[in-house]
């Protein structure tokens, strides 16, 4: 079975706060995938990328940055944590193939930011 | 601009009734949709998935019905369960760029009651 692994399932923290994420795929994927999930909202996407050390920006980067230094291993960055990215975070992985299109997901990190 | 919107935030059914759970999309270059289910404190798990060259795709207990002229998918949950109740989101790919992104909608959240 595909595993994705999050650091820590719950996280609370103060304004102006540096905050790392981290996310571990355990079965090669290509792509990895972070997003955060808020109530009417659902799912959008902050960062992804496709290859060691290779990042795009998604719909929402603004505050976040990312780090991919080996292919298992993702990390989501807040450089400055702010009230407003209290939020579940998920992160996400999936092959690169024809016809292949799930993202498996980790469980989540709740982080609220004081 | 959302590209897959879910307009019913939640939806309470009957155990034992059908549960219908609808998305609707605008980017007619989707080719792919996927719907997810998520527990709360959990990341989303895969549910089913149709191809935009289908317009049905049935695996148990849930069908996905796709319309392309109406841009509009649904998830039919036949019979539903308390187990069932969660939160279920739509998501939509478009492989241009072969980066295994999904859009995903807002979320409804479906209660099926004993």
């Amino acid at each position: 079975d595909v595993k994705v692994t999050q650091s820590s399932r719950y996280l609370v923290k103060r304004t102006g706060e540096k905050v790392f994420l981290e996310c571990v795929q355990d079965m090669d994927h290509e792509n990895m995938f972070w997003y955060r999930q808020d109530p009417g909202l659902g799912l959008r996407l902050i960062y992804f990328s496709y290859d060691v050390k290779m990042k795009e920006k998604g719909d929402i980067p603004e505050g976040y940055s990312v780090s991919r230094e080996k292919k298992e291993r993702f990390s989501l960055i807040l450089e400055s944590a702010s009230t407003n990215q209290t939020s579940m975070y998920l992160c996400a992985s999936t092959f690169i193939q024809q016809g292949y299109n799930e993202q498996f997901f980790g469980p989540g990190t709740r982080l609220t930011v004081l | 601009d959302q590209q897959v919107k879910q307009n019913s935030p939640s939806l309470s059914v009957q155990e034992g009734r059908i549960s219908i759970l609808n998305c609707d999309y605008t980017n007619s270059m989707f080719d792919y949709f996927l719907w997810y289910k998520k527990y709360p404190a959990e990341g989303p798990t895969f549910l089913i998935s149709i191809s935009s060259i289908k317009d049905k795709n049935e695996d148990g207990r849930f069908t996905v019905f796709l319309n392309k002229s109406a841009k509009h998918l649904s998830l039919h949950i036949v019979p539903s369960q308390p187990g069932d109740s969660a939160v279920y989101f739509c998501a939509a790919r478009s492989d241009s760029s072969n980066t295994g992104k999904l859009i995903f909608g807002q979320g409804t959240t479906l209660q099926v009651k004993p």
